[in-house]
């Protein structure tokens, strides 16, 4: 059984370029989350999914990022035109009922 | 609004103690409360979740309580060892049927010193 895996670690990109993220779940999980954290600050709320639908986006998900979950399996994030203020740690997790599983993030420098 | 707040922002204790860290929130309308521990430039490891229907929760030296009147949860950890030195943030969750979403707190960060 393995856990959350996000995919990359890292990136390092300059300011401008696109970036996508990819998260794929737990098996068999129907929620899947993303979180963003910067440093010496908790996990914010992006958006959540159950299975395909995206239902709620925080209003941190300005009209540069995009959240999708295909299949309702793996789903990917990404930013648009990204800016430096985009460079945080980005989380993502999974749920079946009650307790949510992160995975390792993936850390995002923009220079 | 859903506000979480951790005290101490910062501990370091010598091995062997005991300590307890502290989570408030404002709203106690939750759906339940877990508590996570983060190494530094990793993820999130979930540690206790405690359901609105708990008081307490237990893992192994840990003991996680909840009191939904107070808006109060608290992380007891005993006998602490180095390897315990991480940070450790509380997050309650809000359920419905049209939003789901953990409200995290700034976290604890924990030192335990040989």
């Amino acid at each position: 059984d393995t856990g959350v895996s996000q995919d990359p670690r890292h990136k390092i990109t300059k300011r401008g370029q696109n970036v996508t993220f990819r998260c794929d779940p737990i098996s068999e999980h129907n929620r899947l989350y993303w979180y963003r954290q910067t440093l010496g600050q908790g996990p914010e709320f992006l958006t959540y999914f159950q299975n395909e639908a995206q239902l709620e986006k925080s209003r941190l998900l300005s009209d540069r990022f995009s959240a999708e979950r295909p299949k309702g399996s793996f789903s990917t994030l990404e930013i648009q035109r990204t800016e430096q203020g985009d460079s945080a740690m980005y989380l993502c997790a999974s749920s079946l009922i009650g307790e949510l599983f992160f995975g390792e993030g993936s850390r995002l420098t923009v220079l | 609004k859903q506000e979480v707040t951790q005290i101490p922002a910062a501990l370091s204790v010598p091995e062997g103690e005991n300590l307890v860290l502290n989570c408030s929130f404002t709203d106690s309308a939750i759906y339940n409360l877990q508590w996570f521990r983060q190494d530094p430039g990793k993820g999130l490891t979930s540690l206790l979740l405690i359901q609105s229907s708990q008081r307490e929760q237990t893992s192994g030296r840990l003991n996680a309580s909840l009191d939904k009147s107070s808006g109060r949860s608290t992380l007891y950890i005993a006998a602490s060892q180095p390897g315990d030195s991480a940070t450790y943030l509380c997050a309650v969750r809000r359920g419905g049927w049209n939003t789901d979403k953990l409200i995290f707190g700034t976290g604890t960060r924990l030192q335990v010193f040989p």
